[in-house]
């Protein structure tokens, strides 16, 4: 399979935990993004990649998140000191590096904060 | 502020019949467009886009228009069929190479046999 791929698919963890997901883009892809998707809503942007180099983060990129993606690969994205609010759908998303073209995105990461 | 606007939550349609799905955005450095489909428990699966210079742009069933003055776009899906029950949601993003891509809130179709 050469699709976006996201992992764990579901994540359970307790207030207070930190949390790791992982994201494993389309091999060609250079671009990385993560969204967040709450019950009602549309996916919202958080933070992008270009290979390696963090380009840009959302404010609703608060200082408990941390996201990397070392050698321009997979990315990670780190949730510290989790929140209730903080569950949601996490999903990440890759395409190539031409102007108009279309993001593919994973299956997501579902987080409960219990 | 949202910049891109599904003011419909949800849309009924027969099978067979056409179906009509609307988005408006607000902000003029939108360039390009697109449309995705949801299902329950996936990602979002990428559909149709349009760019700016275009009014239209056609897929097989879907086809996609532009109205910029309007900054106006709908996806119309004929005929429509069970399976393509989802929620659908409309993107736009601005016109720097690599920039996020904006998301309404989505549209919820379900198209009855």
């Amino acid at each position: 399979d050469t699709g976006v791929s996201q992992n764990p698919r579901h994540k359970i963890t307790k207030r207070g935990q930190n949390v790791t997901f992982r994201c494993d883009p389309i091999s060609e892809h250079n671009r990385l993004y993560w969204y967040r998707q709450t019950l009602g809503q549309g996916p919202e942007f958080l933070t992008y990649f270009q290979n390696e180099a963090q380009l840009e983060k959302s404010r609703l990129l608060s200082d408990r998140f941390s996201a990397e993606r070392p050698k321009g690969s997979f990315s990670t994205l780190e949730i510290q000191r989790t929140e209730q609010g903080d569950s949601a759908m996490y999903l990440c998303a890759s395409s190539i590096g031409s102007k108009n073209t279309e993001a593919f995105f994973g299956q997501g990461t579902r987080l409960t904060v219990v | 502020d949202q910049q891109v606007k599904q003011n419909s939550p949800s849309l009924s349609v027969q099978e067979g019949r056409i179906s009509i799905l609307n988005c408006d955005y607000t902000n003029s450095m939108f360039d390009y467009f697109l449309w995705y489909k949801k299902y329950p428990a996936e990602g979002p699966t990428f559909l149709i886009s349009i760019s700016s210079i275009k009014d239209k742009n056609e897929d097989g069933r879907f086809t996609v228009f532009l109205n910029k003055s309007a900054k106006h776009l709908s996806l119309h899906i004929v005929p429509s069929q069970p399976g393509d029950s989802a929620v659908y949601f409309c993107a736009a993003r601005g016109n720097q190479a690599g920039t996020a891509l904006i998301f309404g809130k989505g549209t919820t179709l379900s198209v009855s046999s």
